[in-house]
């Protein structure tokens, strides 16, 4: 149990463009959802905290405008990378939880380039 | 500030030997630690976390709180245990991860 996907695995897109990323809990209910932000060779870092029905928190320096969080229910939760430019090109990971501080269990990540 | 800190991007041992990843942190409260792992095209998933005192796949990881570490340990190391590995500090259900450490395990 406790499977958590992704979709796309990985998207190319033209700078300008938004980009939607999926995010679903298979088999449990995730109260909360965590994207995370990997560059090659690097760790992960967090990028925002979602509960569902609320408002994403997201990370210092992470800008809300430009990553559009969205958990409208206990299995999804979506990221959206708007007006993507080249320095978006990243793995974007999300993990989820039955509560906040509950063991995360995390998708496959999404490759995004954009060119 | 909250930092987790894995000094080594490669350890690589032979199989048999034993194996200790490194990772220290920086946290003002009660800590909570975790160890995740990433085999090759696999995603991250737990290890073990200190709260647990449990050994997964052998390995084992004590939380020294007077050295503000969390070093994870195998007396014997399998080839099957390459991988990555990430150390990771919880702070109210958000993960703060160290930079990870490959482990390369020859036969």
């Amino acid at each position: 149990g406790a499977v958590v996907s992704q979709h796309p695995s990985r998207v190319i897109c033209k700078s300008g463009t938004s980009v939607k990323i999926e995010c679903r809990s298979l088999d449990f209910q995730a109260t909360t959802m965590f994207w995370y932000r990997q560059f090659p060779k690097q760790s992960l870092m967090l990028m925002a905290t979602s509960n569902e029905g609320s408002k994403a928190t997201y990370e210092q320096g992470v800008e809300k405008d430009k990553f559009l969080i969205n958990h409208a229910s206990l299995t999804l939760s979506t990221l959206t990378v708007t007006s993507a430019h080249p320095e978006d090109s990243s793995f974007y990971i999300c993990s989820a939880s039955r509560g906040a501080s509950d063991t995360q269990y995390f998708g496959p990540g999404t490759r995004l380039t954009v060119l | 500030a909250q930092r987790v800190t894995q000094p080594e991007k490669l350890l690589s041992v032979f199989k048999g030997a034993p194996v200790e990843l490194k990772c220290n942190y920086s946290y003002s409260g009660s800590p909570e630690l975790f160890w995740y792992v990433q085999y090759s095209r696999q995603r991250l998933q737990l290890l073990l976390r200190h709260i647990s005192r449990e050994s997964i796949k052998g390995f084992t990881a004590d939380l020294n709180k007077g050295e503000t570490s969390f070093h994870l340990k195998k007396p014997f190391a399998q080839e099957e245990d390459s991988a990555m590995y990430y150390c990771a500090l919880g702070n109210t259900g958000k993960l703060i991860f160290g930079q990870g450490t490959t482990l390369q395990v020859k036969p």
